[in-house]
């Protein structure tokens, strides 16, 4: 166990609708990152926070939005939803910033959009 | 931004040592090189993490040559267990407005 919790463990939806997706980092932990895994592909970084405030940008769709509230969890707001959107989404925490400073991975949403 | 090149796929069996090389050419002065384990339908765990030379922990070592342009992981002794995918990862943490690029990974397949 990571000490990151994400919710929903499972999620079915259909094209055109909203999700939102929920993080909760590692207690302590300032820094979150969302990733988008599909079928069979890699890990592709989409956004950081840090103590609030965005840090780092990867390849998020415009569709897609982040947000890191005040006790430091976090939203991943999907809309618009398309087929292709369907994928494992992960989040990650570590403590600070720097090079150092390795992440640890919740279990993911998965997303599956019909 | 450091690309990372790795093997696409690796076979081994069990009880054998495991060295899987990851490229990173562009690799810049304040990045660290990571490296992490995935099992299907898991989020990756942190195996081990080197800047440079030779790092062991209890799971794996780290070697990273001179000019860091490269890295291997090596596993000692793999077990079924081990069957995963393994991710390089350079980056300096976010500590600067970067891209964190995962890269594709290497599917290791271990067999008895």
């Amino acid at each position: 166990d990571s000490g990151v919790t994400q919710t929903p463990k499972h999620l079915i939806t259909a094209t055109g609708q909203r999700v939102t997706l929920r993080c909760s980092p590692r207690s302590g932990d300032l820094s979150v990152y969302w990733y988008q895994q599909s079928l069979d592909q890699g890990l592709q970084f989409l956004i950081q926070y840090y103590n609030g405030e965005e840090r780092a940008k990867g390849n998020i769709l415009e569709r897609f939005s982040a947000q890191q509230f005040p006790d430091l969890h976090s939203e991943l707001n999907l809309s618009s939803l398309e087929l292709g959107d369907s994928a494992l989404y992960f989040c990650a925490s570590s403590a600070h910033l720097g090079g150092e400073e390795t992440q640890y991975f919740g279990p993911g949403t998965r997303l599956l959009v019909l | 931004l450091a690309k990372t090149t790795q093997p696409i796929s690796m076979d081994s069996y069990e009880g054998q040592e495991v060295n899987i090389t990851c490229s990173h050419n562009n690799i810049a002065t304040n990045d660290y090189i990571t490296w992490y384990q995935q099992f299907p339908s898991q989020g990756p765990r942190f195996i081990i993490q080197g800047y440079k030379t030779k790092v062991t922990n209890e799971v794996a070592s780290l070697f990273i040559p001179a000019d860091r342009k490269s890295s291997t992981l090596s596993l000692p002794r793999v077990s079924l267990s081990d069957t995963a995918v393994y991710y390089c990862l350079v980056g300096d943490g976010g500590s600067s407005a970067s891209k964190i690029i995962f890269g594709s990974g290497t599917r290791l397949s271990i067999r008895p």
